[in-house]
């Protein structure tokens, strides 16, 4: 089943533009990460933070989580069209299992 | 430093046929390990996962099953393929650090049920 949903599903933006995409889940979770996927490649992790963490930086990233609303954001400041890729949240299943559920993803695409 | 290897990169097989796809990783010991399956244009949903040798949790109930016969092994297999089980393949580990691990990938198999 679907835990994360991110929106919007797709994003245009000009390069040196900021990029923020957002996303809710359904139940209480331990963690949430983002991922980066470019085109026909596997996932590669961003960034985590746990969900007693408001907000977390790692260079031009900045990750917000709101538990109370059951939802993220991440930030891209000053977006390269490199940055152009699949961006998915995933959270963990709230319990002492190791699966990861992830959302559907936004697709980014950052004009030069 | 630690590596996966995922293989094929692309398959096209018959309906019908049987499948068998591999992931090993390489520099680390007792990984958890997850085939997680893309349809085009979207999610990834979790198949299996498996957190020892022989231990494997099945997340959709469907055509397909795993096995890891060894630690560092993985394998996703099915005896007769369906035009439904086209999508992108996707293996990946994470480390034994509770929930907070994060997962790396593979760069997945292109899976074509003809």
């Amino acid at each position: 089943s679907q835990q994360g949903e991110e929106d919007p599903q797709a994003l245009s933006i000009q390069e040196g533009e900021n990029a923020t995409m957002n996303c809710s889940y359904k139940t209480s979770i331990n963690n949430l990460q983002w991922y980066r996927q470019n085109s026909g490649r596997g996932l590669v992790h961003l960034i985590l933070i746990r969900s007693n963490e408001r907000e977390k930086h790692s260079g031009r990233l900045r990750v917000t989580l709101d538990t109370s609303k059951k939802s993220s954001s991440l930030l891209i400041t000053a977006s390269r069209a490199a940055d152009t890729a699949s961006y998915f949240c995933a959270t963990d299943a709230g319990d002492s299992s190791y699966k990861l559920i992830f959302g559907s993803g936004t697709r980014l695409l950052v004009r030069p | 430093s630690q590596t996966i290897h995922q293989w094929p990169a692309t398959l096209v097989q018959p309906v019908g046929s049987p499948l068998s796809l591999e992931c090993t990783v390489e520099g680390t010991s007792n990984p958890n390990l997850y085939w997680y399956r893309q349809a085009a244009g979207r999610g990834l949903q979790l198949l299996f996962y498996s957190v020892g040798i022989g231990q494997i949790s099945s997340e959709v109930p469907q055509n397909l099953s795993a096995s890891r016969p060894q630690d560092r092994q993985f394998i996703l297999s099915s005896k007769k393929l369906l035009l439904s089980d086209s999508g992108f393949y996707l293996c990946a580990w994470s480390g034994l650090t509770g929930p907070d691990s994060p997962l790396h990938f593979g760069n997945g198999t292109r899976l074509t049920v003809t």
